[in-house]
């Protein structure tokens, strides 16, 4: 089945200590997004590619950044962790804006 | 203000019941409605897809949008224990405008 897929499920990493997330899609979606949600609330747009280019939400901070090295995969690298950044990250892809697919999640709690 | 608003809940039914999730939004902009299901530690799956104004039925779900009120409902007709999840709705708009914002979900239980 075509599908996005994040890995890892979950993630504890150290106050500060850089971490990266992965999401990989094949669906030949050519959007994809990085999304934050912390517990009951609305996910919160981080940042989209739209093909190549990258788009960044103005509140997203500069601890955040993405690699889409090619048309499968997305990366979300948080370079300096902090308590607040515990949250699940979720990757969604959509074709031209259209029909979003959520991946399953990565859980990343900081300690 | 938030641009959408919903109830957090959570909402608590028993088995059998009619449920009735609801969203009201600012942004006169947005066409496009959507209700998204997340179960616990899952990403969001999209559930229910509407255009505009109108009615949309899908088996035991049917989806309302009023534009004239900014409101939007879900209703679940014969609620079932594996309904049991975090309901986002979302909505979005024309051409640029179309990424999408998410209430921040109500908490559905179905008792048995």
């Amino acid at each position: 089945d075509a599908m996005v897929i994040q890995n890892p499920r979950y993630q504890v990493t150290q106050f500060g200590k850089p971490v990266t997330l992965s999401c990989s899609q094949t669906l030949n979606h050519n959007v994809m997004y990085w999304y934050q949600q912390k517990s009951s609330q609305a996910p919160k747009l981080l940042f989209h590619y739209y093909d190549k280019d990258f788009n960044n939400e103005a509140d997203t901070p500069d601890n955040f950044q993405s690699r889409r090295p090619n048309t499968s995969f997305c990366f979300l690298d948080i370079r300096s962790p902090g308590l607040g950044d515990t949250a699940m990250y979720l990757c969604a892809t959509s074709f031209s804006n259209y029909g979003y697919t959520f991946g399953s999640g990565t859980r990343l709690t900081v300690v | 203000q938030k641009e959408v608003e919903q109830d957090p809940g959570p909402l608590s039914v028993p088995e059998g019941a009619i449920v009735s999730l609801n969203c009201t939004y600012s942004n006169s902009a947005f066409q496009y409605f959507m209700w998204y299901r997340q179960y616990s530690r899952k990403g969001p799956e999209l559930l229910m897809y509407t255009y505009s104004s109108g009615n949309k039925e899908d088996g035991r779900f049917t989806a309302q949008v009023d534009k004239s009120s900014k409101y939007i409902s879900l209703f679940i007709r014969d609620s079932q224990p594996s309904d049991s999840a975090t309901y986002l709705c979302a909505m979005s708009g024309e051409g640029s405008a179309r990424q999408l914002t998410f209430g921040s979900g109500t908490q559905l239980t179905v008792l048995p």
